[in-house]
């Protein structure tokens, strides 16, 4: 199993509907757990952490599975500017972070 | 007030040429990174150094060296140049985001360095 394992997509979502990404992690002794975002020809950046409690922001959720190995992402009312990549982060440490391949989204109008 | 810069941010040059990539971070942040994208996208870390420090090395040859003069910079150079070393350069630094207990990567706006 990979350590950061995402599905690359595309994913081509019209304007307005749900998506949802997901995530798997090797590691079970890992701590840390993101979504990071990253536009065309930019640097990433961090989109939001995932608690193991699940968090919300907006029109986006985050959720952690401990048990199964992996956190997802949900956007919700997709607009265009969130086509990008999104790139889930784990990490094993404090020195370490793991980014996943990252998953592209296309929001379509 | 740029968190993470980084110069050069495009440099294109010969095979077997050396260059040097900067790297500086303004956040007071321990440890700092290099990461490599390639034209696939992904995201692959190179060095991670703590307060001037190597602490990772993940298997990158040795034409490639990083240097800490202190734990504010960490530049890295690139001897003899290849055409496989064409990518973006991201350089990045760890610490915990603002209001939270996780450490948060800030990232540099990279360097497309292209090898002819």
């Amino acid at each position: 199993r990979k350590e950061v394992e995402q599905d690359p997509g595309p994913f081509n979502v019209p304007e307005g509907a749900t998506v949802a990404f997901n995530c798997t992690y090797s590691n079970s002794a890992s701590q840390s757990f993101f979504w990071y975002r990253q536009d065309c020809r930019k640097e990433p950046k961090l989109l939001m952490s995932v608690y193991s409690s699940g968090n919300e922001d907006g029109r986006f959720t985050a959720q952690l599975n401990r048990a199964s190995q992996y956190i997802s992402l949900l956007i919700r009312d997709s607009k265009l500017s969130d086509s990008a990549t999104y790139l889930c982060v784990v990490g094993p440490g404090h020195d370490k972070i793991i980014f996943g391949k990252g998953t592209r989204l296309h929001i379509l109008p | 007030d740029t968190a993470v810069s980084q110069t050069p941010k495009y440099l294109v040059t010969q095979m077997g040429n050396d260059k040097s990539i900067k790297c500086e971070q303004n956040l007071g942040h321990d440890t700092m990174y290099w990461y490599k994208q390639d034209s696939k996208k992904f995201l692959k870390i190179m060095f991670s150094y703590n307060n001037k420090e190597l602490i990772i090395n993940e298997t990158v040859p040795n034409r490639f060296s990083p240097k800490s003069p202190d734990k504010a910079h960490l530049n890295l150079h690139i001897n003899s140049l290849e055409l496989g070393d064409s990518a973006v350069y991201f350089c990045a630094s760890i610490g915990l985001a603002g209001g939270s207990s996780y450490n948060e990567q800030f990232f540099g706006p990279g360097t497309r360095l292209t090898v002819l």
